[in-house]
Order: structure tokens, then sequence, then C-alpha cells
């Protein structure tokens, strides 16, 4: 995990409340990423950006936002809108969008 | 559609025998492949990768992989199985674009249970 750092560990939620994780990596990465991950699913990705003040949506982007406004930091909000937030969520990042990825330790997210 | 597939949920092997975790793929091109790791609670680790070149591919912890194309398959190999090994693996494959977003596509994982 090292260089990628994501906090909370665990965040607890209730329903209609919005919540942000953070994620920040000292690798000197141009790309961040964050993906959903739900047991038997493998990972899906959810927003990712290139560079700073710049980000794309993955596959599974509504409910959703992110912002990058510095190169080492990359948090993602998971609004009310999104019906089944309850996940493990993982940050990543890489040299440049092609390149191998690293992971952060994860959040893991349950709403109550 | 462009897939990654890993058939089996679970592999169970006995320590000290060769392991293989299988995967298939499908993709526009040439493919580029992955192999990470996950342990309990924790986020992905990196294990190796083909690009191009040697068939057989060797990364960390002495696992290794082999890209088949006409079988359009790269399965994770170990000669010889720890019990640290245990773990739940990801095949990954990036996705072909014209945009060269760089996407990856991960299969669902599979269990791999090492018992001593």
């Amino acid at each position: 995990d090292g260089g990628i750092t994501q906090s909370p560990k665990y965040l607890f939620r209730k329903e209609g409340q919005n919540v942000t994780l953070s994620c920040e990596q000292n690798l000197n990465h141009d790309a961040m990423y964050w993906y959903r991950q739900d047991p038997g699913q493998g990972l899906r990705l959810i927003y990712y950006s290139q560079i700073v003040n710049d980000f794309q949506k993955g596959d599974i982007a509504e409910g959703y936002s992110v912002s990058r406004e510095k190169k080492e930091s990359f948090p993602l909000t998971v609004t009310s809108a999104q019906k089944n937030p309850t996940a493990f969520y993982l940050c990543a990042s890489s040299i440049e969008l092609t390149g191998v990825r690293f992971f952060g330790p994860g959040t893991r997210l349950t709403v109550l | 559609a462009q897939s990654v597939a890993q058939p089996e949920d679970q592999v169970n092997v006995a320590e000290g025998n060769p392991l293989t975790v299988k995967c298939t793929y499908s993709v526009s091109g040439n493919p580029y492949l992955f192999w990470y790791v996950q342990y309990p609670n924790r986020g992905l680790q990196f294990l190796l990768k083909y690009i191009t070149g040697d068939n057989l591919v060797k990364g960390s912890y002495g696992f290794e992989a082999e890209f088949n194309k006409s079988q359009t398959s790269f399965h994770l190999k170990k000669p010889s199985a720890l019990v640290s090994d245990s773990a739940l693996y990801f095949c990954a494959v990036r996705v072909a674009d014209s945009s060269n977003t760089g996407k990856l596509i991960f299969g669902q994982g599979t269990t791999l249970q090492v018992k001593p």
C-alpha cells in the first residue's frame, strides 16, 4: 500500500447523508482512480483523473462526485443519490493512465 | 465486448504443491494483462504483467504467469505454494480504446486457500 493513504478505514453513514472519502498519494503520480469493490464482483471504476483539475466518469459514476485540486489528493464524495453505497472503496494511482496501478488500503463504508 | 473471466471462485491447494489460478480474456487487439493480489481488508498489490515478449512472465513472491494467445488465457502459477499465499487474486486486462485511457477490466477474483 506504500505511498497511498486512505481515510478513514471504516466509515458509517446514515441514509441521506453525503460523506467524503480521502485519498492522498506521495508517489508523484499523475493519474488517480476510485474503484468500488463488492463481494464476487471484482473492482468497478467510479472516476479517474489524468491530471490536476481534470477527471472523467468511470463505469458507475452515478451518485458519486470527485475533485482534483492538487496532484496529491483525489477525494471521493458519496452522495445521498447513491442508492446502494455500502461497499469497500479503493483509491489507486499510476504514473500515467496506462501504467501499473498502486492501491491504497481502502475504506469500508457502511450505510446504517 | 472486452472482458476477463476467472472461472474458479476458490482454489484449494496443499502447502508445497504447485498452484494455478485461471484467467481468460477477450480483448480487441494485443492484450495487456495483469495479476494483482489482495489480502483481507487491504488494497490490491501488483504481482506481474504481460505486455509483449516472452509468454512466461515472472513476478513478485515467486509467482509467474503464462500468456497463451491461442487459448486467450493468462493463468497465474507458482511451483510450490505457501500458506502465506492465501489471498484473493485478481486478473485484469487493459481495455483497447481510441482514447488510450488505459482502463482496466478486473475479473471477479479467485480466493486461493493454501492449507498446511
